[in-house]
């Protein structure tokens, strides 16, 4: 049961460059989708949100797009730093008051090359 | 920033024993979650708490699991009886509001390994 996809399992960008993170999603009720970091050893950390009423939003150098019809959601990062380099997760949610339960994705290891 | 904590960082059991992971969340938040992610696939829901009741929980948490909030700030997940197919790192997240339009903070984990 894959609801939540992200179809590269690894990245490498130049240092400096964009990095694109990609996710795909099957399950049109989610409405609220969240990318997050994770390094060896540690818990995933939050990164940035989206709501599913907007198509785009923008933290810094990270920026995340939406596009319902298609469903799928990517990740830009600009300029990639080399402690960028990290597993990212997608995630995605049902509004459900009292239930923060997230489905992730399996993850795209992004490496950023000095 | 506030952190959740889990100890033990590690914990290794031999099959059939029972096993308890223990979770500080964040002090002002109400709403709690264990997720687990197998070596090599991705980070699955377990179970979420709130007000002293499961809210909900996965086909995954089954009768060998359980969750408790014994005091005003810990928070467990004890598997009773553990099988060899429970080795994964085991993750507490909390949040604050559960309204299902916020970030959930994660601790570091804990890795189980079943012997």
């Amino acid at each position: 049961d894959q609801q939540v996809k992200q179809n590269s399992p690894s990245l490498s960008v130049q240092e400096g460059r964009i990095s694109i993170l990609n996710c795909d999603y099957t399950n049109s009720m989610f409405d609220y989708f969240l990318w997050y970091k994770k390094y060896p050893a540690e818990g995933p950390t939050f990164l940035i949100s989206i709501s599913s009423i907007k198509d785009k939003n923008e933290d810094g150098r990270f920026t995340v797009f939406l596009n319902k019809s298609a469903k799928h959601l990517s990740l830009h990062i600009v300029p990639s730093q080399p402690g960028d380099s990290a597993v990212y997760f997608c995630a995605a949610s049902v509004t459900n008051f009292g239930n923060e339960k997230l489905t992730f994705g399996t993850g795209t290891r992004l490496t950023i090359i000095p | 920033e506030p952190e959740v904590t889990q100890t033990p960082s590690h914990q290794v059991t031999q099959m059939g024993q029972e096993v308890i992971l223990r979770c500080v969340p964040i002090s002002n938040h109400l709403y709690f979650y264990w997720y687990r992610q197998i070596l090599g696939q991705k980070v699955e829901f377990l179970v979420s708490f709130y007000n002293n009741e499961i809210s909900e929980k996965s086909e995954i948490f089954d009768d060998q699991f359980s969750v408790e909030r014994p005091d005003g700030s810990n928070f467990t997940l004890k598997i009773r009886s553990t099988k060899l197919e429970d080795s994964a790192m085991y993750f507490c997240a909390s949040s604050a509001l559960g309204t299902g339009n916020e970030k959930l903070f994660f601790g570091s984990g804990t890795q189980l390994s079943v012997l």
